[in-house]
């Protein structure tokens, strides 16, 4: 089985444009988590979709939003970039709730 | 949510068990304990959950005390490749099973 498959790896944006990222979960899983890595403060939760509703929330701003798509496949945007934005962004998928969530390698962004 | 509790380092030496533990002491009754690993960039890696029961599988084995106010994660025989960050997560009915991640264990694996 493929696992999970964020695209892209690597991005470079200017502060102040929006950036998409994208993540394909293993087939079958149904839930799809996000999660923002920084040093400062380590893994934090943005947001999680199940069969394409939102279904948990974690405390970021309004600029970052996602969405999921009838095939699972998940997209998180973030608007109007700031320099603190730049982060490793991780989605991780999951078939029920109590399943073991697995995590792609993530969305290096930096913020310049 | 329960809050977990795990020293900030450990090392511990190639092909002996790795002995990782975490305290729980709120935990509730619905609540499950799982552990995931982060080896240096890349994704966390989910290694294994449990609620009241000892688990075991290819990675490694959960005991969980009877009252569950902590557990003890075991790599069997520790490898160089089991140099990662180690997180002790609680996941609770109550925020939908959310995946909170704190600081884990930074476990070195030494020849």
């Amino acid at each position: 089985k493929a696992g999970v498959t964020q695209t892209p790896r690597y991005l470079i944006k200017t502060r102040g444009q929006q950036v998409t990222l994208s993540c394909s979960p293993i087939s079958g899983h149904r839930s799809v988590s996000w999660y923002q890595q920084t040093p400062g403060q380590g893994l934090q939760f943005l947001f999680e979709y199940f069969s394409e509703t939102q279904r948990n929330k974690g405390n970021f701003p309004g600029r970052f939003s996602g969405r999921q798509f009838s095939n699972s496949r998940s997209e998180m945007n973030v608007s109007t970039l700031e320099l603190g934005d730049s982060a490793l962004y991780l989605c991780a998928s999951s078939s029920d709730r109590l399943g073991g969530a697995f995590f792609g390698q993530g969305t290096r962004l930096t913020v310049v | 949510d329960a809050k977990t509790t795990q020293p900030t380092s450990m090392d511990c030496a190639e092909g002996r068990a790795a002995n990782l533990p975490c305290n729980h002491s709120t935990i509730s009754g619905n609540e499950y304990v799982y552990w995931y690993r982060q080896i240096h960039s890349q994704g966390p890696q989910y290694i294994i959950h449990g609620l009241k029961n000892n688990e075991t599988n290819e990675m490694a084995s959960l005991i969980i005390t009877e009252d569950r106010k902590s557990s003890t994660l075991i790599l069997p025989h520790a490898t160089l490749r089991d140099t990662a960050v180690y997180y002790c997560i609680v996941r609770a009915p109550s925020n939908d099973y959310k995946l909170s991640f704190g600081a884990g264990t930074t476990v070195t694996v030494r020849a």
